[in-house]
């Protein structure tokens, strides 16, 4: 159970391209969905909070222009890169939550977006 | 024995010992905490999660214990596998939120 599907897994496109990522609760609804960026030999770092039904919560320093993140229904939220540049290369993480309280965040297995 | 590369700690066992992964975190006030595996090229992998209200916990293989005084988090694997190779995250849980902050990762490294 708690399969989170991320699609695509890797892209590779010229500069100046959107990029859309697709993050899909396969098992169960997910009210509550993130979007990390990984860089090399680095930690996640939290994006923003995608909640169902309602605008993004971006962190501080990540423009919301830029990355533009629709949760359209329960199972299903999207980050669109736009106008990709080198420096959005890295590799993009999603991540669900189900329902209320203490229960784990379950990730998919990242997107590795190359801008060329 | 364990060593601090340019970004991420690398902890090397031999096949068959034990591991503890060690990790800080930094809100006195976090309530929920998690263990992520994650494989090269992969998504973060749920291993094992605690609340605060306890101070150990024990899964298949792997144990999760807690000290909330000097705000520390450990993983110990036993009967380390070369499966087991890997990155290790902690995580805990932002209070009032769902969010989570991630600590920098241990890659563990298991030996032949």
């Amino acid at each position: 159970g708690a399969v989170v599907s991320q699609h695509p897994s890797r892209v590779i496109c010229k500069s100046g391209t959107s990029v859309k990522i697709e993050c899909r609760s396969l098992d169960f609804q997910a009210t509550t969905m993130f979007w990390y960026r990984q860089f090399p030999k680095q930690s996640l770092m939290l994006m923003a909070t995608s909640n169902e039904g309602s605008k993004a919560t971006y962190e501080q320093g990540v423009e919301k222009d830029k990355f533009l993140i629709n949760h359209a229904s329960l199972t299903l939220s999207t980050l669109t890169v736009t106008s990709a540049h080198p420096e959005d290369s890295s590799f993009y993480i999603c991540s669900a939550k189900e329902g209320a309280g203490g229960v784990p965040q379950h990730f998919g297995d990242g997107t590795r977006l190359s801008i060329l | 024995g364990e060593s601090v590369g340019l970004h991420l700690p690398t902890l090397s066992v031999q096949e068959g010992d034990n591991s503890i992964i060690n990790c800080a975190y930094s809100n006195s006030a976090s309530d929920y905490f998690i263990w992520y595996k994650q494989e090269s090229g992969k998504g973060p992998q749920f291993i094992i999660d605690i609340r605060s209200n306890m101070d150990k916990r024990q899964g298949q293989r792997v144990t999760v214990l807690l000290n909330k005084t000097v705000k520390h988090l450990s993983l110990q694997i036993a009967a380390t596998q070369p499966g087991d190779s890997a990155v290790y995250f902690c995580a805990e849980n932002i209070p009032g939120t769902y969010k989570y902050i991630f600590g920098t990762g241990t890659r563990l490294k298991v030996l032949a």
